[in-house]
């Protein structure tokens, strides 16, 4: 078990909807990242968080948003949804060079 | 050119083989160079990372890097059904922004 929790484990919906997912790191990390891992694409990063502010940005789309709370939580917010966004999204946190990944949230965009 | 390449197998070997992952990378400021491994429906776990160029050993497992060539290796020894898996190569400058940029991983079939 890595410590790091994420929700929900499977998400199905339409496309044009939004969608939060959310992750918990594990305990005194204060970095989190964000990736997506499609087929084809393998694991890309997104989006990192550092102590509640935004750190680093990747191949995020403007209809992708995160934001890290206070708490230290994350959540990503996927807007617009389409087809193409069907895949899995990981967190991980890391106080150093290893990530410590979830389980991934797998979305199903129909 | 990308960042990193990693040849996508399948790969399947017989228990007790050998097996070679290699990955190739462009950037010169990579530091740091990981091995991710990724059962199936779960993250990416850290198998083991080494520091600038050279080899580093864990029981069946040997990391190498040549900077020079800016290639990475993984060798797994007397390969098990429990090492199938993908494994992901990372190379990282380092820094307070460790954000990897992972290959596309191999996926590793062991057969009985």
């Amino acid at each position: 078990d890595s410590g790091v929790t994420q929700t929900p484990k499977h998400l199905i919906t339409a496309t044009g909807q939004r969608v939060t997912l959310r992750c918990s790191p594990r305990s005194g990390d204060l970095s989190v990242y964000w990736y997506q891992q499609s087929l084809d694409q393998g694991l890309q990063f997104l989006i990192q968080y550092y102590n509640g502010e935004e750190r680093a940005k990747g191949n995020i789309l403007e209809r992708f948003s995160a934001q890290q709370f206070p708490d230290l939580h994350s959540e990503l917010n996927l807007s617009s949804l389409e087809l193409g966004d069907s895949a899995l999204y990981f967190c991980a946190s890391s106080a150093g060079p290893e990530l410590h990944f979830g389980n991934g949230t797998r979305l199903t965009v129909t | 050119q990308k960042e990193v390449e990693q040849d996508p197998g399948p790969l399947s070997v017989p228990e007790g083989a050998i097996v070679s992952l290699n990955c190739t990378y462009s950037n010169s400021a990579f530091q740091y160079f990981m091995w991710y491994r990724q059962y199936s429906r779960k993250g990416p776990e850290l198998l083991m990372y080494t520091y600038s160029s050279g080899n580093k050993e864990d029981g069946r497992f040997t990391a190498q890097v040549d900077k020079s060539s800016k290639y990475i290796s993984l060798f797994i020894r007397d390969s098990q059904p429990s090492d199938s898996a993908t494994y992901l190569c990372a190379p990282d400058s380092g820094g307070s922004n460790y954000k990897l940029t992972f290959g596309k991983g191999t996926l590793l079939t062991v057969n009985p």
